[in-house]
């Protein structure tokens, strides 16, 4: 069961650089989410996605980038890296309707900007 | 906005032994979910235990239960017979319920080290 696949799992950018974090769910689920967590903090939500072709941002969506052109994809895009985007990203899914569905992570993409 | 305290950045148990976890929140929802989540080292999150706010029994599964006090905005994480592999960050979320977009709002985390 592959579930929530995140890729790479680790990448080291220079300032100013771009790149996309990739994420692809094989749960068809309608819901997805992007975290960054912070080293000591707890998870922030970056952007979150309620079905293909329907993005919005969460509490921390300055510098990034989202798309959803299918169910199963939903890569997280940094157009101009900066050290403060160092940070561990999390992908996450969940099904539809029905609040006491859990959210299903990612192993997460650990991102360091020098 | 939600807000999830967690006040004990970490704690440590000896295998075997029973430790509690704490966790405020601050919402003005009357409909709301509450989570703990487990990252082990391996930085999986795991999810333990999850509790609606509609219910009064307490969840539990298996060794993991809560103590869930709605007035009080209170959702602490019992383990019983910690175990090696229980030590992780465990993180306490708020989700709100009704038709909304199931975002999670994490606390900063608690540190656990289960001691041999």
């Amino acid at each position: 069961n592959a579930g929530v696949t995140q890729t790479p799992k680790f990448r080291i950018l220079k300032i100013g650089q771009s790149m996309t974090l990739q994420c692809t769910q094989d749960m068809n689920h309608n819901y997805m989410y992007w975290y960054r967590q912070d080293p000591g903090m707890g998870l922030k939500l970056i952007y979150y996605s309620v079905g293909a072709g329907i993005t919005d941002k969460g509490e921390v969506p300055n510098g990034y980038n989202v798309s959803r052109s299918t169910t199963e994809d939903f890569p997280l895009r940094l157009e101009l890296a900066a050290p403060s985007q160092t940070s561990v990203y999390f992908c996450a899914s969940r099904e539809g309707q029905g609040a006491n569905q859990p959210q299903h992570f990612g192993d997460g993409t650990r991102l360091s900007i020098l | 906005a939600q807000t999830v305290t967690q006040s004990q950045p970490e704690m440590s148990v000896q295998e075997a032994e029973t430790v509690t976890l704490s966790c405020t929140y601050d919402t003005s929802e009357s409909n709301y979910y509450l989570f703990w989540y487990k990252q082990p080292p391996s930085r999986q999150m795991i999810l333990v235990i999850r509790q609606e706010a509609y219910k009064q029994q307490n969840a539990t599964e298996n060794r993991f239960s809560v103590n869930f006090q709605k007035a009080a905005k209170s959702f602490s994480l019992k383990i019983s017979d910690s175990q090696l592999g229980d030590t992780a960050m465990y993180f306490c979320a708020f989700m709100k319920g009704g038709g909304s977009n199931y975002k999670l709002t994490f606390g900063k985390g608690t540190l656990l080290t289960v001691n041999p």
